[in-house]
């Protein structure tokens, strides 16, 4: 495996349900992300890790979970989702810390409906 | 608080050279980058300027102002394949955190 791989690629689950998206990155990055991205708009960020501590929450429900076990691995756990929580929720890592930029590598994304 | 500006549509035809404008009013500024994104894809990296003028990577370029807090992206000799949505972002402290406009969505047409 190479960059960033997101599963599952969909997921379809009901309000109650109880769901987890894994992310796993392949490049060495010590920085990852989530987004939001709903239909026609723009990314949100939602979470950073950077060395594996949680470093922005930009005022996201606690119906979404965080878990960042290593600087490879990223998981965001879902429980009691709201329909207008469908979205594509992608993945990114970039190395923090070092000169100059460094580009954000997405995942190919998971594909959530919430019914 | 941090906000981006840049047109939510172009449209242009193949062969064509289109510029997309991004303008910015952040709290830092580190740099400007550009992202494209096709229809359910994911974002791939283009291009990336921290100092003020162009930088040219085959057919697209980057130009960043930074007194003008504003810089566009520059495709030229436009192909089919270059529909997609273009997002710039800026890049608000020295981690590598951006703030993402909400994308232009260019078409490009025969």
């Amino acid at each position: 495996e190479t960059g960033v791989t997101q599963t599952p690629r969909h997921l379809v689950m009901g309000m109650t349900n109880k769901k987890s998206l894994k992310c796993e990155q392949h490049l060495g990055h010590n920085a990852m992300y989530w987004y939001k991205q709903s239909a026609k708009k723009p990314l949100e960020l939602m979470f950073v890790y950077s060395l594996e501590e949680r470093v922005e929450n930009n005022s996201v429900p606690s119906r979404f979970s965080p878990e960042c076990p290593n600087s490879s691995h990223l998981f965001l756990h879902l429980h009691t989702l709201q329909p207008e929580d469908s979205a594509l929720y992608l993945c990114a890592s970039s190395q923090d810390g070092t000169s100059g930029y460094n580009e954000q590598f997405f995942g190919p994304g998971t594909r959530l409906t919430v019914l | 608080g941090q906000s981006l500006e840049q047109p939510s549509e172009v449209t242009a035809v193949e062969g064509a050279i289109v510029q997309i404008n991004c303008t910015y009013q952040t709290s830092g500024f580190y740099g400007l980058s550009w992202y494209q994104q096709h229809d359910g894809g994911a974002p791939t990296f283009l291009s990336y300027n921290a100092l003020d003028g162009l930088e040219e990577t085959g057919r697209f370029s980057s130009f960043l102002s930074r007194s003008d807090s504003y810089g566009y992206l520059l495709l030229q000799e436009l192909q089919m394949k270059d529909s997609a949505s273009y997002f710039c972002a800026v890049r608000d402290t020295n981690a590598g955190k951006s703030t993402f406009g909400d994308g232009t969505t260019l078409t490009v047409k025969p």
